[in-house]
This record gives structure tokens, sequence and C-alpha cells, in this order.
């Protein structure tokens, strides 16, 4: 089936580096995404990777992708208060017609 | 105005009560989607339009019905809804539904209470 898992919360202090990790089922995947959600708006696009990428960076971002295993993660360096949302993992499936599958999303918290 | 928008921003009705959600796009794309955001639950697909026909209908209670008259504004009418249904209604956009690589920018939601 079509399945996207996440951890519900995570807390770190701030300046430290945070790792939210994500599990998907559906090995067609062609794009996987990480959504932020902050209070009161909906979901923006943060970055992305394509399935046949292993890694991206994008300033203090970095997705790590292992197909193998079906697991993607995003790594924020240096978090910042300002970072404290909820981050979704996406991975979009299909042909011809492309669904995207989120999943339950990560809350992040950012102790100063 | 840009990007997304949705009205009402809050929404509180009865089991018996008949109302719309609104959800209007200024981004020239051709897709629409009505998302439901419950706690702890992955954010749950209802129904997508693609160039005004509706592509997905992800299971969902006839109490829900979409509609979409275009491709800039996109409607969702509930009547007799339950209290489980009370959650974060979220409108998104992209440009084709059929492209692989999908981007969908989102309105701020309807934050729907059914008492």
């Amino acid at each position: 089936g079509e399945d996207v898992e996440q951890s519900l919360f995570l807390s770190v202090r701030e300046g430290d580096s945070s790792v939210i990790n994500c599990t998907y089922t559906d090995s067609s995947s062609t794009y996987l995404y990480w959504y932020k959600q902050e209070p009161g708006a909906g979901l923006q696009l943060l970055t992305y990777i394509f399935s046949n990428m292993d890694m991206k960076q994008d300033q203090r971002l970095t997705v790590l992708l292992n197909k193998k295993d079906k697991h993607l993660s995003l790594r924020i360096a240096d978090t910042q208060t300002g970072d404290s949302a909820i981050y979704f993992c996406a991975e979009s499936i299909g042909t011809g017609g492309f669904k995207t599958i989120f999943g339950a999303g990560t809350r992040l918290f950012v102790k100063a | 105005e840009t990007g997304v928008t949705q009205t009402p921003r809050h929404l509180v009705m009865g089991m018996t009560n008949k109302k719309s959600l609104k959800c209007e796009q200024h981004l020239g794309h051709n897709a629409m989607y009505w998302y439901k955001q419950s706690a702890k639950k992955p954010l749950e697909l209802m129904f997508v339009y693609n160039f005004k026909e509706q592509t997905e209908n992800n299971s969902v209670p006839s109490r829900f019905s979409p509609e979409c008259p275009n491709s800039s504004h996109l409607f969702l009418h509930l009547h007799t809804l339950q209290p489980e249904d009370s959650a974060l209604y979220l409108c998104a956009s992209s440009q084709d539904q059929r492209s692989s690589y999908n981007e969908q920018f989102f309105g701020p939601g309807t934050r729907l209470t059914v008492l």
C-alpha cells in the first residue's frame, strides 16, 4: 500500500542539528519532498529530492535518501527557534496522473 | 491577493447545517486539491481536480461534495456532518497533476468544528 511514516515529535536545543526521519512504502516514488507548516498556515515546500539522488544540500538543509531501505531524512544544521514547525515528508507516486502521499508530520520544538 | 486563499478561516456548524468552504488560487495553476488534516494522522487527500475534471475521490463520504467551476476556484460543500469531521481542511494547487514533479501550494486552511 501507500504509506509514509514519521515520528510525531522532536525536541532539540538551539544551535544543535535536527534530524527528522521518514520511511515510505512505495518503491515507485519519483520525487520526495519535505514541507514545513508554521502555526496558522498551510504547508510550504522546503526542499525536494529526485529519486535517483542520494543526497541534496541546500544551505542549512541536507536531505538523504536511501532507496534500498525506503528511508528519507532531513537534517537542519544550527537549528534556530524560527525552525519550530511541523515538517511533513511526502512522496510523489504513479504514472500519468501522480498522487502525493504525505506523512502525519513531525513537530519540531526548538529550546532556547 | 496572491497565492492560495481560503474562506472562512474558522467555521463552527451543527450536524444538521449546510455550509461551503471556498478556495481560490491566483497562481495560474490547473490542479486543485482538498486535504483533511487531523492531529497525529497523515494528511488525507480527499479530492483532486485537474483542468476542472475530478481525477481523484479518495473514498470520501457523500456528506462532502466538491465543486470546481473553473481552474481558479474550488468549493467543498458540507451537509449533515459528524463530530469526527472536525479538522483543518486545506486547499492546495499545483501546475498540473500529470507532472511527476508536483510542488503543491497550500492555503492557510479552514478550521472546522462540528458540534
